[in-house]
């Protein structure tokens, strides 16, 4: 298995960019959700997903997009970039939402 | 904001010297887990306490949930130089529709050989 995989692994956006980090898990997990790592302050989640066609807000969901079309895939869109969107972005999965959460590698985004 | 508060921020200790990095919340949480952070990597599962004053211990790692089930402590006994990282502690995200995690900020764990 190769367990959630992250692309790209770096990216540099111009503000008002918009772009798409994808998300994919072989697991066959049912949740899946999207955090930003920024320095100090941990990870808040952005969107999470319970299952196929379901998803919800996380803490800081603003100018991100999420579907989940199928069990697998988890895509994050931003909309226009912000220089304030400049992160780590991480996938996590798991069987359920309160089980243990298994993470990508990330995606270091850059916005300037 | 954040609901678990986690302290301290960084520790720096001698290889061979203990660490313990605590994590409070203001409300009861129905279960915490811990993560580590390889520099430059993605949070790793270490565990998930669920019991009023559960204890459990993975080698050098004990891990503590309090008996009011708001506060909770991970303790590395003896530390190595492959325990650096950042430990983080998560709990359910309160008020939240259906289960979210929300995440202390971390400690940092500097190990000098």
């Amino acid at each position: 298995n190769a367990g959630v995989t992250q692309t790209p692994k770096f990216q540099v956006l111009k503000t008002g960019q918009s772009m798409t980090l994808q998300c994919a898990q072989d697991m066959n997990h049912e949740y899946m959700s999207w955090y930003r790592q920024d320095p100090g302050m941990g990870l808040r989640l952005i969107h999470y997903s319970v299952g196929a066609g379901i998803t919800d807000q996380g803490e800081v969901p603003n100018g991100y997009n999420v579907s989940r079309s199928t069990t697998e895939d988890f895509p994050l869109r931003l909309l226009s970039a912000a220089p304030s969107q400049t992160s780590v972005y991480f996938c996590a999965s798991s069987l359920q939402g309160r089980d243990e959460q298994y993470f990508g590698p990330g995606t270091r985004l850059t916005v300037t | 904001g954040q609901q678990v508060m986690q302290i301290p921020q960084y520790q720096h200790v001698q290889e061979g010297e203990d660490f313990t990095t605590y994590c409070n919340s203001s409300t009861t949480l129905s279960n915490i887990q811990w993560y580590k952070q390889r520099p430059g990597g993605h949070p790793v599962f270490l565990i998930q306490l669920v019991k009023s004053g559960e204890v459990k211990k993975q080698k050098r790692l004990t891990f503590q949930f309090g008996e009011a089930k708001k506060n909770s402590s991970l303790h590395i006994t003896a530390t190595q130089t492959t325990d650096v990282g950042t430990y983080f502690c998560a709990g359910p995200r309160r008020g939240a529709g259906s289960y979210q995690l929300t995440f202390g900020k971390g400690t940092k764990l500097s190990v000098i050989p």
